[in-house]
């Protein structure tokens, strides 16, 4: 899986709209852009993928460079609960449908909600 | 309906031991994963199974640590003669078959394992 590349912490305030920021120059055309988010003292979550168009659903919005080389994992409205690593992370569609790919992780953005 | 299980939730061994963990999938999901997250860091992959497919091992960091699945439900990862490096918390996570870019992966709770 292609590399991503994302700042190792932020900050924001409750209530308010987080973008965090994720980098995958050398994504390929079948790469699917995913996101996961992982809870203190928790395993990972799934947060929401996309391919090209922008995404949307309860947890969050995806949005994704015309280029693809890059993507926005938007929280609309920040809580306290939404403070996690949050991790960007590319998947490709492999010819064979009866065999997935291993996921690499990155070390994610740690996110600070400040009350 | 149930998410997957692992156990134990904590260990604590003796450097030297064995140890076993135990991961219950979602019913269903022929996909299961073992990672690893040292305190601090980011996950690290260890070992993929896939149906009936050899397992993915390219993770496994030793020969100390092997894996097994029993069709297509419980896993068990086996670390032998256990060192304090081996401290971490042990994720396991599975998903349905196939397609792998459009299949989420649904995560236990981990085993967090201590070696003194």
């Amino acid at each position: 899986d292609a590399k991503t590349t994302q700042p190792n912490s932020m900050e924001s305030n409750e209530e308010e709209p987080v973008h965090l920021p994720c980098n995958h120059s050398t994504i390929s055309g079948t790469d699917y852009i995913h996101w996961y988010r992982q809870l203190p003292s928790q395993g990972p979550e799934y947060v929401i993928h996309g391919l090209t168009s922008n995404v949307n659903n309860r947890m969050a919005s995806l949005a994704i460079a015309e280029d693809r080389k890059s993507s926005t994992l938007i929280l609309h409205r920040a809580t306290l609960r939404d403070a996690a690593v949050y991790y960007c992370i590319l998947r490709a569609v492999r010819l064979s449908m009866n065999r997935d790919d291993k996921i690499i992780f990155g070390k994610g953005t740690r996110l600070h909600i400040l009350p | 309906g149930a998410g997957v299980s692992q156990s134990p939730s904590n260990k604590v061994t003796e450097k030297g031991k064995d140890v076993e963990l135990r991961c219950d999938p979602i019913s269903g999901h022929t996909a299961l994963y073992w990672y690893r997250q040292s305190l601090g860091q980011g996950l690290e992959f260890l070992i993929y199974f896939q149906g009936n497919s050899a397992p993915d091992k390219s993770g496994l960091p030793s020969d100390r640590f092997s894996a097994e699945r029993t069709g297509e439900s419980v896993s068990t990862l086996t670390i032998q003669r256990t060192q304090q490096e081996d401290s971490a918390v042990y994720l396991c996570a599975s998903s349905l078959a196939g397609g792998g870019a459009y299949n989420e992966q649904f995560f236990g709770p981990g085993t967090r394992l201590t070696v003194l």
